[in-house]
């Protein structure tokens, strides 16, 4: 099945400065990549999530790039700011899923010290 | 309702006694998932619903585990014998079908002790 790997499982940048995300999935029939922010006590919240037939997607600040060949994919946080600081799930879904569940990967503990 | 609702929001429950756990998908999402969050982990799948289809259960970990969705909308978990492992956050999520962007609730906090 498929496997999701993050890196790294904790980082702590300051207000200002950018946040990358990086994950790796196995299976080269995934097809849909999405990001999750999980604020303590919360569930997860879809923030962006991009296809496997583009490269490159933004929202303002948030950023995700994709690289098919290398099946590894990555999340670009611009500007941050304290109310970034929480958890952030990469995720990944290929059509030999279940019912086209998510595999997701073990998080990344963001802090945003001001 | 706006989102996924889950009830309880959070449980302590006395090793083996049985458990379960609601969810309100939202309206008209035809789609529904469990998935297991222990502490510090990351998001373990556990069943999926589609429509009237028969649910697939190849994540759920044991056969204390089972889960019912009733007329195409209100799904219950039920953890029966409950063990101190099974201590975790039980998310539901829903989606309006097969393939769409998955919204999950607030979870299930349960606590076996």
């Amino acid at each position: 099945g498929e496997n999701v790997e993050q890196h790294p499982s904790t980082l702590s940048v300051q207000e200002g400065d950018s946040a990358v995300i990086k994950c790796t999935y196995s299976d080269s029939a995934s097809n849909y990549f999405p990001w999750y922010k999980q604020e303590l006590g919360k569930g997860p919240q879809l923030i962006i999530d991009i296809r496997s037939n583009v490269g490159e997607k933004k929202d303002q600040r948030i950023a995700v790039t994709l690289n098919k060949t290398a099946k590894h994919f990555s999340l670009h946080i611009t500007e941050t700011q304290p109310e970034d600081s929480a958890v952030y799930f990469c995720a990944a879904r290929s059509n030999s899923n279940s019912g086209y569940a998510l595999n997701f990967g073990k998080g990344t503990s963001l802090l945003v010290t001001p | 309702g706006a989102g996924v609702s889950q009830s309880p929001s959070n449980k302590v429950t006395e090793k083996g006694k049985d458990v379960e756990l609601r969810c309100d998908p939202i309206s008209g999402h035809t789609a529904l998932y469990w998935y297991r969050q222990s502490l510090g982990q990351g998001l373990e799948f556990l069943i999926y619903f589609q429509g009237n289809s028969a649910p697939d259960k190849s994540g759920l970990p044991s056969d204390r585990f089972s889960a019912e969705r009733t007329g195409g909308s209100v799904s219950t978990l039920t953890i029966q014998r409950t063990q101190q492992e099974d201590s975790a956050v039980y998310l539901c999520a829903s989606s309006p079908g097969v393939g769409n962007t998955i919204y999950f609730g607030e979870g299930s906090w349960l606590t076996v002790v």
